[in-house]
């Protein structure tokens, strides 16, 4: 299968450390990336290629991948942080796009 | 500064074509070897690959949406289209370009179109 699977809804204190999943086997041997949505807004690329932050992106934000699993982590959460969060790779032939179906983060 | 901006119709009838255009500026669209990719986002729902052309010109969509789509590239306008044709209400989404480098970055401001008759 190609689809990638991600929690709905998470939540997180102010301050605090939440880990947003993606799993699916289109992530074996292949590259995760994330992005951060907030509502009325274009989605922003927050990490790609599993553990590159592009500039302007704060450093609380890293990325990690294992297997058919990706994460994003976001250290030390703050307000802004609150939004949908959507992870991406492309399937085994290369070709296909998948997306995550989205986590909605609420910052507590 | 790369920057990308959708333009077409906002409204589209049913079992019509919807045309839009993807403008690139801030660099040129065929000098550099990337992909250049359609994504919407119908709704209240989630993020979904349309599909991407090469500056080639190769092309590959979602097998979804099966031979509704068509994407093109005109090197000399600097820009690339999409066209989806027999639309229906399940098409109204918002319509996003993005350079596709393995990971879609930047994406223009997305475009909201609506089939209704």
């Amino acid at each position: 299968s190609s689809e990638l699977t991600q929690d709905p809804v998470v939540s997180v204190a102010l301050g605090q450390t939440v880990r947003l999943t993606c799993q699916g086997d289109g992530l074996r041997g292949s590259y995760a990336s994330w992005y951060q949505q907030k509502p009325g807004q274009a989605p922003l690329l927050v990490f790609y290629l599993n553990k590159n932050r592009p500039s302007g992106i704060p450093d609380r934000f890293s990325g990690s991948s294992s297997g058919d699993t990706a994460s994003l982590t976001i250290t030390g959460a703050q307000a802004e942080d609150e939004a949908d969060y959507y992870c991406y790779s492309r399937d085994t032939s290369g070709n296909r796009v998948v997306f995550g179906g989205g986590t909605k983060l609420t910052v507590l | 500064q790369l920057q990308l901006q959708e333009s077409g119709p906002g409204l589209v009838r049913p079992s019509e074509t919807l045309s839009l255009t993807c403008n690139v500026s801030g660099a040129s669209i065929s000098s550099i070897s990337y992909y250049w990719g359609w994504v919407r986002q119908p709704p209240g729902k989630g993020l979904a690959w349309i599909g991407h052309i090469h500056s080639s010109g190769t092309t590959y969509h979602n097998p979804s949406l099966k031979s509704r789509v068509t994407i093109s590239i005109d090197t000399s306008k600097n820009q690339f289209s999409l066209k989806l044709n027999s639309v229906t209400a399940a098409d109204t989404a918002v319509y996003y370009c993005a350079r596709d480098r393995g990971w879609f970055d930047p994406w223009g401001q997305g475009i909201l179109v609506t089939v209704s008759s």
